[in-house]
């Protein structure tokens, strides 16, 4: 069986600040690892994707994210948060087999708000 | 490449009413999968299709079925509408079924009154 934890509902940081969403993931299987982002009121978009070919993931808009299996996680990041960065962002995972095999779980979400 | 595309974008149904969702994929995929988003549950896997045949069903009622078509176009039927059915419905596309990048589309926002 395969879980996600998104360990903040919120994060709130000033425009040009570093950006943290903490994510740890649970998989009884290789897991594949996802995070997305959701504007209001918009479909979800692929921010960057692990697949064991290397554990550090560079996505779009400036956001990387690190794999860690000894401690489970997939924490997403940014160097400097920009306006446009406000929304919820999903961490995502896939398992390579099992009754999950081909099933995306997400986590609950974490609203990503950025002050001038 | 066009992308995904859900129609109708909005919906407004009562309840006992049923509906049905319309989801074109990526030209070239043939995986579809449906969820759906609410504030209380978050989003929840539907079900899944492959070269027409579901492979794989999250825990949801019988009144939630889908079919895909021979042009992997797919849709999804709700009967016997409720209020906790109010939501936003995605669909999502991949190539290949697995752990495959699946890429989402607008969504279908169904209201029932």
């Amino acid at each position: 069986a395969q879980s996600v934890t998104q360990l903040d509902s919120h994060v709130s940081v000033s425009e040009g600040t570093p950006v943290l969403l903490r994510c740890n993931y649970s998989s009884s299987y290789s897991p594949s690892l996802f995070w997305y982002v959701q504007h209001p009121n918009k479909g979800l978009q692929l921010l960057l994707k692990y697949t064991s070919a290397a554990t550090l993931v560079k996505g779009i808009n400036g956001f990387e994210a690190e794999f860690k299996k000894s401690e489970t996680s997939f924490h997403l990041t940014k160097p400097s948060a920009h306006m446009s960065d406000a929304a919820e962002y999903f961490c995502v995972v896939s398992e390579a087999g099992g009754t999950s095999y081909g099933k995306l779980t997400f986590g609950q979400g974490t609203i990503l708000t950025v002050h001038p | 490449k066009a992308g995904v595309t859900q129609t109708p974008r909005y919906l407004i149904k009562t309840r006992g009413q049923q509906v049905t969702l319309s989801c074109s994929p990526i030209s070239g995929h043939r995986s579809v999968s449906w969820y759906q988003q609410t504030p209380g549950q978050g989003l929840q896997f539907l079900f899944e299709y492959f070269s027409e045949t579901q492979r794989n069903k999250g825990n949801f009622p019988g009144r939630f079925s889908g079919r895909q078509f021979s042009n992997s176009r797919s849709e999804m039927n709700v009967s016997t509408l409720e209020l906790g059915d109010s939501a936003l419905y995605l669909c999502a596309s991949s190539y290949l079924v697995g752990q495959e990048t699946q890429y989402f589309g607008p969504g279908t926002r169904l209201l029932v009154l």
